[in-house]
């Protein structure tokens, strides 16, 4: 099946700095990459995805990049903000179904 | 849009009971729904895969007896944890997807149930 990690585990950024998390795959046939945000006692918010035939996307302070030969995308967040303080998974689709990856909890410090 | 709905958000109950989550996709028709487990600090882990209309896809290591799935509609997925006991205790979050592969899966909120 497939295998997603995910790094660093935790993060620290001053507010206004930028965060990038980093997740590989396993899977060469996986196609999707969605990204999550989520807060302490709720389910997981899509923030941002990629699918494999673009290389880029960004919305606003976010981008995520993929680079599927070497099988690795990862996440931008730019100016980061204190509201942007959560747990962030990665993840990959294999056959309709998500595989995450183990979160990284991000702090930006005021 | 895109709106999942989760019910209850939180259930105690004793060991041996019986307890049902509800899973409602608000403004769209959910081809698909999944169900996961979340213990504290770890990531979210599949359970099953609910189709309408047909029997549930179970995880490796799920047992099937014991996570009941009913996915009577294009809106609604129930997961009934029967007979549970304090091993069950977790966070079950469920996500809904409208269409086929490579569309994002929308989660609702968790449901935190502890089992005494």
């Amino acid at each position: 099946g497939e295998n997603v990690e995910q790094h660093p585990s935790t993060l620290s950024v001053q507010e206004g700095d930028s965060a990038v998390i980093k997740c590989t795959y396993s899977d060469s046939a996986s196609n999707y990459f969605p990204w999550y945000k989520q807060e302490l006692g709720k389910g997981p918010q899509l923030i941002i995805d990629i699918r494999s035939n673009v290389g880029e996307k960004k919305d606003q302070r976010i981008a995520v990049t993929l680079n599927k030969t070497a099988k690795h995308f990862s996440l931008h967040i730019t100016e980061t903000q204190p509201e942007d303080s959560a747990v962030y998974f990665c993840a990959a689709e294999t056959d309709y179904k998500l595989s995450f990856g183990a979160g990284t909890t991000v702090t930006v410090r005021a | 849009g895109a709106v999942v709905s989760q019910h209850p958000s939180r259930v105690i109950c004793k060991s041996g009971t019986s307890v049902k989550i509800e899973c409602r996709s608000l403004d769209f028709q959910a081809t698909t729904m999944f169900w996961y487990r979340q213990f504290p600090k770890q990531s979210l882990m599949l359970m099953a895969t609910s189709n309408e209309g047909s029997k549930a896809t179970y995880e490796q290591g799920v047992e099937k007896d014991k996570f009941l799935i009913n996915h009577a509609s294009l809106t609604l997925s129930t997961l009934t944890v029967t007979s549970a006991h304090p091993e069950d205790s977790s966070f079950y979050i469920c996500s809904a997807v409208k269409g086929a592969f490579d569309q994002p899966q929308h989660f609702g909120d968790g449901t935190r149930l502890s089992i005494l």
